[in-house]
């Protein structure tokens, strides 16, 4: 069974703390994605990587960088978070010109 | 930004009734795909249907057909005899230069029975 793993559910970080958020793949893909999803926006891409090492700003990136040292790890950083960054995240990966993106569970983090 | 545009914020459908989800897109690339996402209460995402842009004709998935319109850039999502479990959230997302990927804001089906 494919699988897109996210390292928390639920998060709580305080105003100023520096966040990580990790995601998984082990389908050996090659592209993965970082998506924050607020009500009445959908999901607004953040970054994406498409080979190790390798990123891309998408639509909101402000606040935040990412990290792929590993082909099956993407992670998210939050170097300075603020109460504007609470949010669902949603980590995806897929393999170039494939049907289709595979999801983590979300890593829904709050920050107070 | 490529743009995907789904109008509809929320929308009631009579159980076994059918339904359209709209979507539209904004691209000037030649080659995309399009997709369309169920979003339950539990929060997966669970693909339902794929659209490629050089594909001839309307992809179909069991009850979930996609009427691709490649002039109007549209690529709504027909669910057919509606069922209380379709209510969710429905994405519509494309995948352009083969690896970006971008999503509407979604579109909130009540299924009433």
């Amino acid at each position: 069974d494919v699988k897109v793993t996210q390292s928390s559910r639920y998060l709580v970080k305080r105003t100023g703390e520096k966040v990580f958020l990790e995601c998984v793949q082990d389908m050996d893909h090659e592209n993965m994605f970082w998506y924050r999803q607020d009500p009445g926006l959908g999901l607004r891409l953040i970054y994406f990587s498409y080979d190790v090492k390798m990123k891309e700003k998408g639509d909101i990136p402000e606040g935040y960088s990412v990290s792929r040292e590993k082909k099956e790890r993407f992670s998210l950083i939050l170097e300075s978070a603020s109460t504007n960054q609470t949010s669902m995240y949603l980590c995806a990966s897929t393999q170039t010109g494939n049907t289709e993106a595979f999801f983590g569970q979300g890593t829904r983090l709050t920050v107070v | 930004a490529q743009k995907i545009t789904q109008t509809q914020p929320g929308m009631f459908v009579q159980e076994k009734e059918a339904v359209t989800l709209d979507c539209t897109y904004d691209t000037s690339d030649p080659s995309y795909g399009l997709f369309w996402y169920k979003q339950p209460s539990s929060g997966e995402m669970i693909f339902l249907i794929y659209q490629g842009s050089y594909d001839q004709q309307n992809a179909t998935e069991g009850r979930y057909s996609l009427n691709f319109q490649k002039a109007r850039k549209s690529a709504n999502l027909v669910i057919s005899a509606s069922q209380l479990g379709d209510s969710a959230m429905y994405f519509c997302a494309a995948l352009y230069n083969f690896n970006k990927f971008y999503f509407g804001s979604g579109t909130k089906l009540n299924v009433k029975p």
